[in-house]
């Protein structure tokens, strides 16, 4: 089994600044995918960031990238130059072989202006 | 807009009835996925599709049932519902096993 672990209910940042959201894993499994959804107030679930198991580079798309420590065990999300649309919930997410997503509980980040 | 529609947007309903949800996937996808969000169990994987048959199974009560149909299109059949059933269900589908899985809007079901 799966499990995910996202230790800040909710955090501030300021407007064009950058914030780490931490999400660690625990899998048994060698091969595995991690993930990164945003849910902006209006509920639906957009795909940000993936990171496979067995990618030597850190994860990047655009101002997302993944913090990817395999021995830790972590798949932080940074988000660089804070804007204020990055208000939302961010979910870390691992995939396990049969593809089924297990989610953490959520990171609450409110931008500042 | 990820290219997964789901119908309907809002439903409310009342305890002991039954509802269907749709969902259809990105074209060209062959895998439906269907979680549920509520509260208290957060978000939550219910049960996968694959060109038809079911692959895996998660955390589904024996009152829920799913099926995905020769278009690929998906149905989830929640019957008699309680009042915890009240929550946001949301199909995904992928095209790749180890591929990202793109969202639907999701139904927001309430059991009232």
């Amino acid at each position: 089994a799966q499990k995910i672990t996202q230790t800040q209910p909710g955090m501030f940042v300021q407007e064009k600044e950058a914030v780490t959201l931490d999400c660690t894993y625990d899998t048994s499994d060698q091969s595995y995918g991690l993930f990164w959804y945003k849910q902006p107030s209006s509920g639906e679930m957009i795909f940000l960031i993936y990171q496979g198991s067995y990618d030597e580079q850190n994860a990047t798309e655009g101002r997302y990238s993944l913090n990817f420590q395999k021995a830790r065990k972590s798949a932080n999300l940074v988000i660089s130059a804070s804007q204020l649309g990055d208000s939302a919930m961010y979910f870390c997410a691992s995939q396990s072989p049969g593809n089924k997503l297990t989610f953490g509980g959520g990171t609450r980040v409110l931008v500042k202006p | 807009d990820s290219g997964v529609t789901q119908t309907p947007k809002h439903l409310i309903t009342a305890t002991g009835q039954r509802v269907t949800l749709r969902c259809s996937p990105r074209s060209g996808d062959l895998s439906v996925y269907w979680y549920q969000q509520s509260l208290d169990q957060g978000l939550q994987f219910l049960i996968q599709y694959y060109n038809g048959e079911e692959r895996a199974k998660g955390n589904i009560l024996e009152r829920f049932s799913a099926q995905q149909f020769p278009d690929l299109h998906s149905e989830l059949n929640l019957s008699s519902l309680e009042l915890g059933d009240s929550a946001l269900y949301f199909c995904a589908s992928s095209n790749r096993d180890d591929y990202e899985q793109y969202f639907g809007p999701g139904t927001r079901l309430t059991v009232t």
